[in-house]
């Protein structure tokens, strides 16, 4: 258990839906970190906030959107769904602002169908 | 676009053997990097690190080694078990970018 919780777990919708993924960082970890895992690919960094503040973004779709909340625990916002949206969606966590281990949730599995 | 490491391919080793599995990065400025192991169906699981002002770090059962030079990254498993059976990925980051960069990834079967 690497301490960093997502829910839920899976999630089932139709085209054209929204949904929001939740993260709960490890205890004391500031930065959260999203990707999204498509079948049997790599991991695609989406969004990296620290503090509540964006610090970093990737090939993020404009669809897609994220916060961090004073408490820390950070949403994925997914928009519009297509069925290519389908995939696993990670988030992790690390201490301070990168460069140090990133531990990762057990991920929520999202179904477009 | 950025990228590190090669296509999926798969490591067959049999039980007992030691594994070495492979990763180019792209980017020379980085200075961190990690190894990851992601069972199915489940999230990716720190195995080892290695800054850049290192060659190798061990740890247990498990070696990285880091050449600078031609930009690779090598993790070596000692007396690979079935239970190592997994995709690994290794991931670079430079300071400054905030970002993880991941490979596509390595998948390894421990044949008994």
């Amino acid at each position: 258990d690497s301490g960093v919780t997502q829910t839920p777990k899976h999630l089932i919708t139709a085209t054209g839906q929204r949904v929001t993924l939740r993260c709960s960082p490890r205890s004391g970890d500031l930065s959260v970190y999203w990707y999204q895992q498509s079948l049997d690919q790599g991991l695609q960094f989406l969004i990296h906030y620290y503090n509540g503040e964006e610090r970093a973004k990737g090939n993020i779709l404009e669809r897609f959107s994220a916060q961090q909340f004073p408490d820390l625990h950070s949403e994925l916002n997914l928009s519009s769904l297509e069925l290519g949206d389908s995939a696993l969606y990670f988030c992790a966590s690390s201490v301070f602002l990168g460069g140090e281990t990133q531990y990762f949730g057990p991920g929520t599995r999202l179904l477009v169908l | 676009g950025e990228s590190v490491g090669l296509h999926l391919p798969t490591l067959s080793v049999q039980e007992g053997d030691n594994s070495i599995i492979n990763c180019a990065y792209s980017n020379s400025a980085s200075d961190y990097f990690i190894w990851y192991k992601q069972e199915s169906g489940k999230g990716p699981q720190f195995i080892i690190d290695i800054r850049s002002n290192m060659d190798k770090r061990q740890g247990q059962r498990v070696t990285v080694l880091l050449n600078k030079t031609v930009k690779h990254l090598s993790l070596q498993i000692a007396a690979t078990q079935p239970g190592d059976s997994a995709v690994y990925f290794c991931a670079e980051y430079k300071a400054g970018t905030y970002k993880y960069i991941f490979g596509t990834g390595t998948r390894l079967k421990v044949l008994a």
